[in-house]
């Protein structure tokens, strides 16, 4: 089945960097790659995903890039602020269950005033 | 967005007794709903997946008889906890997609459930 990691586990950050988030998968044939925050207590909501049909997607500081030769997916987010602090997972179905995800261990993001 | 309601969002039981949570998709239909669990600081595991009219698949190590999942309409998936331990104890979350290809998917807002 499929398999996805992550890194890193926690990630602290001074307000206006960068912070980059990377995943791996192990099922080729995935398609679908979502990434979720998660703030304490509460439930995952989707920020941004990508299918295998393109490279890169972006929305404004948040921008999701594929490289499926290599199989990992990684979440950048540009000029962080302190409301981006949350968990971040990341995701992919398996080929045959769509719906079905399997998340990556997750980040603890901490952006510092 | 499509709404995932998930019911009780809170609920504290005694060792031996059951605890049933729903997850109803408000404004469409689902003929498939995902029940996961999270542990503090961890990620989602994946328990089983919800199918409409039929049995749920279990993953493995998930015992199915301590956690039944009934799906008995297009809209409403209730996972019930057996003879619940404290070491059920955890955080569980469904979440439902509306049907057709790879698209969103809608989590309910999580149940805390305390075994004491």
């Amino acid at each position: 089945g499929e398999n996805v990691e992550q890194h890193p586990s926690t990630l602290s950050v001074q307000e206006g960097d960068s912070a980059v988030i990377k995943c791996t998968y192990s099922d080729s044939a995935s398609n679908y790659f979502p990434w979720y925050k998660q703030e304490l207590g509460k439930r995952p909501q989707l920020i941004i995903d990508i299918r295998s049909n393109v490279g890169e997607k972006k929305d404004q500081r948040i921008a999701v890039t594929l490289n499926k030769t290599a199989k990992h997916f990684s979440l950048h987010i540009t000029e962080t602020q302190p409301e981006d602090s949350a968990v971040y997972f990341c995701a992919a179905p398996p080929p045959r269950g769509f719906q079905k995800l399997v998340f990556g261990t997750g980040t603890r993001l901490l952006v510092s005033p | 967005g499509a709404v995932v309601s998930q019911h009780p969002s809170r609920v504290i039981c005694k060792s031996g007794t059951s605890v049933k949570i729903e997850c109803r998709s408000l404004d469409f239909q689902a003929t498939t709903m995902f029940w996961y669990r999270q542990f503090p600081k961890k990620s989602l595991m994946l328990m089983a997946t919800s199918n409409e009219g039929s049995k749920a698949t279990y993953e493995q190590g998930v015992e199915k008889d301590k956690f039944l999942i009934n799906h008995a309409s297009l809209t409403l998936s209730t996972l019930t906890v057996t003879s619940a331990h404290p070491e059920d104890s955890s955080f569980y979350i469904c979440s439902a997609s509306q049907t057709g290809g790879n698209t969103e998917a809608f989590f309910g807002q999580g149940t805390r459930l305390t075994v004491v």
